[in-house]
């Protein structure tokens, strides 16, 4: 069974810093996608990254980029430059074959002026 | 824009009633899926149809079944509500194919009195 698994309930960074979101996931396939996705106030779920496994380079979106470490399991969100209007619940999926996606539990990150 | 339209943002229901909760997309996706989104549990899988009239049980399935009957249209049915389906129920749409982005609907919360 797949599991994906965010650690921090919780983060708060004062606008400008750069912050870090963690996530390890679990799965027995080698072919998979990762996801970072975004679910501000308004609660539209919108993709902020995604990462596929069988490439060692990092995704980088913008001021977004992550750390994927596939031997430990792990896929990490870096946000730099941190706006207000990042404030927002952020989910780490995991898909393969089906293109169903398996969801962390949210890490809700608020951006303080 | 790909538009994922729910039909209610906010719900509220009686213990055993049935409830339809519909959802349309105007992209010709192949797949459409349901989560229920719950605090510390992050998304999880209800449903999902990769064609019309083709379903799939995800991973919390009881007390709740779907319809498929137009490629555009995805109906989640909770056959006799009760207070522990009370959530947020998400939405959402993919092309076939590994690895694509699912687009979402902004969410019906569901009350269950």
């Amino acid at each position: 069974a797949q599991t994906v698994t965010q650690s921090q309930p919780e983060m708060s960074v004062q606008e400008a810093e750069t912050v870090t979101l963690s996530c390890t996931y679990d799965t027995s396939e080698n072919n998979y996608y990762l996801f970072w996705y975004k679910q501000p106030p308004s609660r539209q779920m919108i993709l902020v990254i995604r990462q596929e496994a069988y490439k060692q380079q990092n995704a980088t979106e913008n001021r977004f980029s992550v750390n994927f470490q596939k031997a430990a399991k792990s896929f990490s969100l870096k946000i730099s430059d941190s706006q207000l209007g990042d404030t927002a619940m952020y989910f780490c999926a995991l898909s393969q074959g089906a293109q169903k996606l398996v969801f962390g539990q949210g890490t809700r990150l608020t951006i303080n002026p | 824009d790909v538009k994922v339209t729910q039909s209610s943002r906010y719900l509220v229901k009686r213990t055993g009633e049935k409830v339809f909760l519909e959802c349309v997309q105007d992209m010709d996706h192949e797949n459409m899926f349901w989560y229920r989104q719950d605090p510390g549990l992050g998304l999880r899988l209800i449903y999902f149809s990769y064609d019309v009239k083709m379903k799939e049980k995800g991973d919390i399935p009881e007390g709740y079944s779907v319809s498929r009957e137009k490629k555009e249209r995805f109906s989640l049915i909770l056959e006799s509500a009760s207070t522990n389906q009370t959530s947020m129920y998400l939405c959402a749409s993919s092309f076939g194919g590994p690895g694509t982005e699912a687009f979402f609907g902004q969410g019906t919360r569901l009350t269950v009195v």
